[in-house]
């Protein structure tokens, strides 16, 4: 079983609709919880991060964490033709002498213009 | 300012042959870190180095992958000799690393294709 666990879809919504993905993970020692962007032909890059549990709003994008349920997601509100990418959730210990992240599959999201 | 520069951005070569794949990380960050992108296994860290230390090569898939940081602003990752297996993305990414939540900027990464 992998440590992070997140379906790679892909998932095809009209524009101005709710996205919504999310990731599950098995290892409770996770701290940190990001999700990368990653367009294609493109390296990935930080979208947003949550530490521990609870919500974070950014414009239209929400990140959820419910460590109890070892359950994270992400929402974006209005979606836009623009925010067609790869959606790679990612978690850290990071403690002082761990750095490593480990990130889902990534899920391939399609907005319809 | 400049972001994590990757060089080639593709090669093609064939079975058996050496590739040594570039990065340039950002100025001033103190991690650097190789990842391998493939289809099958998604995002796969496989080095990563502090200072220019290696830290953790945990993922790197065999004696045939070397990774070298010989200054704060270079980076190499070499495969000798290649096989079609080893056909992915590869990316480097670096980090302040200085605590806390710090993101890893990702180069476009090394499009290699062994035939």
């Amino acid at each position: 079983q992998k440590e992070v666990e997140q379906d790679p879809g892909p998932l095809s919504v009209p524009e101005g609709a709710i996205v919504s993905l999310n990731c599950t993970y098995s290892n409770s020692a996770f701290q940190y919880f990001m999700w990368y962007r990653q367009y294609s032909r493109k390296g990935p890059e930080l979208l947003m991060y949550t530490y521990s549990s609870g919500n974070k709003e950014d414009g239209r994008f929400t990140a959820q964490v419910d460590k109890s349920s070892k359950y994270i997601s992400l929402f974006i509100r209005d979606s836009q033709p623009s925010d067609s990418a790869t959606y790679l959730c990612a978690m850290s210990r990071l403690s002082s002498n761990d750095y490593k992240l480990s990130f889902g599959a990534g899920t391939t999201v399609t907005v319809r213009a | 300012d400049a972001g994590v520069i990757q060089s080639p951005r593709h090669e093609v070569t064939e079975m058996g042959q050496e590739v040594t794949l570039r990065c340039k990380p950002i100025s001033g960050h103190d991690y650097l870190f190789w990842y391998r992108q493939t289809m099958m296994r998604g995002l796969e860290l496989l080095i990563y180095f502090n200072n220019n230390v290696p830290i953790d090569d945990s993922g790197m898939p065999e004696d045939r992958f070397s990774a070298k940081m010989p200054n704060a602003s270079f980076s190499t990752l070499k495969i000798q000799p290649s096989e079609p297996r080893d056909s992915a993305v590869y990316f480097c990414a670096s980090s302040p690393g200085t605590g806390g939540v710090q993101p890893q900027h990702f180069g476009d990464g090394t499009r290699l294709s062994i035939l």
